[in-house]
């Protein structure tokens, strides 16, 4: 069975911290790990990685694979509040576009 | 502005009335699919469509239906609803021949009383 696992669950830092969230995966025939930033509302896309050690980055956040290993890390620096959400990964196998989704990893931000 | 729409966004029902949550996207994706999410258990995939008249199971299937007459529309029925299914609903699509990015909705939050 394809299992993603995010870790940790839950976090807490100050403002200005940098956090490094992880997610593990096991799936039949990876394809693809996807990021996605929740806030209140529907889940937002922040990357996709296909290949190992390749890091894609969007300002201060960063995110690799490492595909012998089967995981990934998504780094945030200089955090903000508004950088506060659900973070989740999402793994894609070569089985029909479905995603299985990790269950997420809450962040809080305090001033 | 490319974007996935679901109506209603809030709905608050009563077991066993049927009722139909809409999912419609602007973007011509073949792939639509529904999920629901729920505290501690994550995301977790309804049901999907590779293309119209073309659905199939997710992982939490039972009391849901799905169809897919149109490209664009992806509804959602629950015919019976019970309490079990209150839960916060997510559309999501994406282009099937490239990248597997998936779009999401703005949910809609459901409680059946």
């Amino acid at each position: 069975e394809d299992k993603v696992v995010q870790s940790p669950l839950s976090l807490v830092v100050h403002e200005g911290d940098t956090v490094t969230l992880n997610c593990s995966y096991e799936v039949t025939n990876f394809r693809s790990l996807l990021w996605y930033k929740q806030e209140k509302k529907a889940p937002t896309f922040l990357f996709m990685l296909t290949s190992s050690g390749i890091e894609k980055k969007s300002g201060r956040l960063s995110s690799i694979l490492d595909k012998k290993e089967l995981f990934s890390i998504l780094n945030i620096t200089a955090t903000q509040t508004g950088d506060s959400a659900i973070y989740l990964c999402a793994v894609e196998a070569n089985s029909g576009y479905a995603l299985n989704f990790g269950k997420g990893t809450s962040l809080l931000v305090t001033p | 502005e490319a974007q996935v729409t679901q109506n209603p966004r809030y709905l608050i029902t009563v077991t066993g009335k049927k009722l139909t949550v809409t999912c419609s996207q602007n973007m011509n994706h073949e792939y639509m699919s529904w999920y629901r999410q729920d505290p501690g258990l994550g995301l977790r995939q309804i049901y999907y469509s590779m293309n119209v008249e073309v659905t199939d199971k997710g992982d939490v299937p039972e009391g849901y239906k799905v169809s897919r007459k149109e490209k664009r529309n992806f509804p959602l029925i629950l015919e019976s609803p019970s309490p079990n299914q209150t839960s916060l609903y997510f559309c999501a699509s994406s282009d099937a021949g490239g990248l597997n990015i998936q779009y999401f909705g703005a949910g809609t939050r459901l409680s059946v009383l």
